[in-house]
């Protein structure tokens, strides 16, 4: 079974710009989590979705937007990116909507650096 | 809210002598716990969870955790620490109760085992 895949693997942006990220979970999956990884902040929640419904959000500004196909595959939205924006970006899938403490997945990540 | 402590930053064993990292958490009701380690430039890998029953739970390549009620504690253990178990540790809760795959990751803790 494939494992949890995100693209691209690395990008570089200017400030201002807005970027897109992708993740596919894994096959059977409806849950998808983004979470952002930095020196300073460490691991911190940014969203979940299931079924195609944001369900948690954590705490990040506006500019920080996602979505979630019917297919469970998931994206998310940076606009009037900054410089405290560049971080790993991982994505994780898990099977159900975590009552049963199913475990995540996680992805290689998304190397955002903003220039 | 919920919260993970792992106080130190840094662990170093020699190969072959046990080895323990701590964790501490603080959630509202029973925890799920997680573990999860990462290696350079890659996603997080589950190791082991704790979601009821046994205290001692048994993982991937070795590793157990210890779950401790009383003491709000999660340490993950390994009898025999390999050259190849040098990564990075974080400890992870949310909350029984609570639907949603939502994570709270500890800082994280650098395991340093020497030949």
């Amino acid at each position: 079974k494939a494992g949890v895949t995100q693209t691209p693997r690395y990008l570089i942006k200017t400030r201002g710009q807005q970027v897109t990220l992708s993740c596919s979970p894994i096959s059977g999956h409806r849950s998808v989590s983004w979470y952002q990884q930095t020196p300073g902040q460490g691991l911190q929640f940014l969203f979940e979705y299931f079924s195609e419904t944001q369900r948690n959000k954590g705490n990040f500004p506006g500019r920080f937007s996602g979505r979630q196909f019917s297919n469970s595959r998931s994206e998310m939205n940076v606009s009037t990116l900054e410089l405290g924006d560049s971080a790993l970006y991982l994505c994780a899938s898990s099977l159900t909507d975590g009552l049963a403490g199913n475990e995540q997945f996680f992805g290689p990540g998304t190397r955002l650096t903003v220039l | 809210a919920q919260s993970v402590a792992q106080p130190e930053d840094q662990v170093n064993v020699a190969e072959g002598n046990p080895l323990t990292v701590k964790c501490t958490y603080s959630v509202s009701g029973n925890p799920y716990l997680f573990w999860y380690v990462q290696y350079p430039n890659r996603g997080l890998q589950f190791l082991l969870k704790y979601i009821t029953g046994d205290n001692l739970v048994k993982g991937s390549y070795g590793f157990e955790a210890e779950f401790n009620k009383s003491q709000t504690s999660f340490h993950l253990k390994k009898p025999s620490a390999l050259v190849s178990d040098s990564a990075l540790y974080f400890c992870a809760v949310r909350p029984s109760w609570k639907a949603g795959n939502m994570l709270t990751f500890g800082g994280g803790t650098r395991l340093m085992v020497k030949p």
